[in-house]
């Protein structure tokens, strides 16, 4: 069975500030999928990023970065110089390839507020 | 290219009333999920089906039913509707390739359901 778990339930920072939200996962697959989706106060989830198992390389995009370690088998995920369009929930998942379980499990979701 | 449609987006049903929430995908996708989301909590499945005809309890089942007579659509059914229901039900739909990775894993934009 997979399991994620995002330990911050809440986190408050001032504009500009960095924040990192942490994802801890696990799973006995060797291939596996993990995911981060954004949840704004409209509610649609906003897909995010996309890492497989065999993909270790941090990303970046704009003011978002990923960092991926199989090691301590964590994803974070990293705004920097957060912005209020920043405030969200954002959940990290987790999915394997394993044909008829590709069945995405979700941690609790960590709430991001910005504060101007 | 409209990748996941729910209706309806709101409804508010009576104790012990039935209805069918919908859920179009036209991404050819194979995988077809249905996830509710209660208030502070992230995403547990209720069902997904791997292809038409074929689908399969997720973690919380009971109450629900669905069926998938094709790629496209993937309906879930409420029957005997109870305050627990209450929730936010996302439909969502990804592209497996078996045990070659899995693609374009997509929300709908969800249907808010209050049962009193």
């Amino acid at each position: 069975a997979q399991k994620v778990t995002q330990a911050q339930t809440e986190i408050s920072v001032v504009e500009k500030e960095d924040v990192t939200l942490d994802c801890v996962y696990e799973t006995r697959d060797t291939t596996y999928y993990l995911f981060w989706y954004k949840q704004p106060p409209s509610g649609e989830l906003v897909f995010l990023i996309r890492r497989n198992s065999f993909d270790e390389q941090n990303e970046i995009s704009g003011r978002y970065s990923w960092n991926f370690q199989k090691s301590t088998s964590s994803f974070n995920f990293t705004i920097t110089a957060s912005q209020v369009v920043d405030s969200a929930v954002y959940f990290c998942a987790l999915t394997v390839s394993n044909f008829g379980n590709e069945k995405l499990t979700f941690g609790t979701g960590t709430r991001l507020t910005i504060i101007p | 290219n409209a990748g996941v449609t729910q209706t309806p987006k709101f409804r508010i049903l009576k104790i012990g009333q039935s209805m069918t929430l919908q859920c179009t995908q036209d991404m050819n996708h194979n995988y077809m999920y249905w996830y509710r989301q209660d208030p502070g909590m992230g995403l547990k499945l209720i069902y997904y089906s791997v292809g038409a005809g074929i689908t399969d309890k997720g973690e919380v089942p009971n109450g629900y039913n669905v069926s998938r007579s094709t790629t496209e659509d993937f309906p879930l059914r409420l029957e005997l509707a109870a305050p627990s229901q209450t929730s936010v039900y996302f439909c969502a739909s990804s592209f497996s390739y078996g045990f070659g990775g899995v693609e374009g894993y997509t929300f709908g934009s969800g249907t808010r359901l209050t049962v009193v």
